[in-house]
C-alpha cells in the first residue's frame, strides 16, 4: 500500500514569509508525529497526534510553529514569519497505534529560509 | 536532557567487511529502541523495534542487540555491500514519553565497491 507522503519535497521561503507543509500519512493510523531535522543533527520530535487530538506539542520551538489534523488524517505544519534557523528537513511519521509500533516515515520537506 | 549517542559518526568500509556500529541511551525509564536505515532522498526506513532486554533480531545481513540495563544497542552489517550505503539511526522511547522518538545523530556508512 501507499507510504507516508509528503509535499512539497523542497520549499524555498524568503525570511519573513509563511510555509505550509503537507503529511499524508498511512491510510487508518492513529498516530501521526513531525519531527525537524538540522544539518548534521537527528531528527527532533515537533508535536505528537492521536486522531484529531494533538497531545504533545512540546517540541515546537516557538509561537510561529503550528499544526493541525483536523479531521485525523491529513496534517499540516505551518511556520510563520520564517527565519534563517528554521531551514531544516521537516519529516512526517505515522504509526497505527501502541508505544512500541513503529513508525512510517515520509520522505520529508526540505525547508531553506533565505 | 535526554541523550542518545552513537558512534562512529561516519564509517568507510570496503565491500565484504563486516562492520558494527554502537548507540547508547539512558537506562531509565526505558521503553522501546528503534533503528532506522536513511538513505539519501529517500524515506527512513525502520529495521527494528527492540524492546526487551536481551532482545537480538535480524534482518537479512544486518543484526541488532539490546542491553536495557546499561542502555546499549548494537548494530550489526555482515558483508557489507554498497547499496547498504545510509545514515543509520537510533531512536529510543521513554516510558512516557507518548511513542516520541528520541534520535541520536547518526552513523554514516559509505561501502566501496
Amino acid at each position: 500500500g501507499a507510504g507516508v507522503s509528503q509535499s512539497p519535497r523542497y520549499k524555498v521561503a524568503k525570511r519573513g514569509q509563511d510555509v505550509a507543509l503537507r503529511c499524508d500519512p498511512i491510510s487508518g493510523h492513529v498516530s501521526l508525529f513531525w519531527y525537524q531535522q538540522a544539518l548534521g543533527q537527528g531528527p527532533e520530535f515537533l508535536t505528537y497526534f492521536q486522531n484529531e487530538a494533538q497531545l504533545d506539542k512540546s517540541g515546537l520551538p516557538s509561537d510561529r510553529f503550528f499544526a493541525e489534523r483536523p479531521e485525523g488524517s491529513v496534517s499540516t505544519l505551518k511556520i510563520q514569519r520564517t527565519q534563517q534557523e528554521d531551514s531544516a528537513v521537516y519529516l512526517c511519521a505515522s504509526s497505527r497505534r501502541g508505544e512500541s509500533e513503529t513508525q512510517y516515515f515520509g520522505p520529508g520537506t526540505r525547508l531553506l529560509v533565505l | 536532557i535526554l541523550n542518545v549517542e552513537q558512534s562512529p559518526q561516519s564509517l568507510h568500509v570496503q565491500e565484504g567487511d563486516s562492520t558494527n556500529f554502537t548507540c547508547s541511551f539512558p537506562s531509565s525509564n526505558f521503553y522501546a529502541l528503534h533503528w532506522y536505515r536513511w538513505e539519501t532522498a529517500k524515506s527512513p526506513e525502520a529495521l527494528f523495534v527492540m524492546t526487551l532486554n536481551g532482545d537480538e533480531k535480524k534482518k537479512g545481513r544486518i543484526s541488532a542487540t539490546l542491553n536495557t540495563k546499561e542502555g546499549y544497542s548494537y548494530l550489526y552489517i555482515k558483508g557489507s555491500q554498497p547499496e547498504d550505503s545510509a545514515t543509520y539511526l537510533c531512536a529510543f522511547i521513554l516510558r512516557t514519553g507518548f511513542q516520541k522518538l528520541v534520535f541520536g545523530t547518526g552513523t554514516r556508512l559509505l561501502v566501496s565497491p
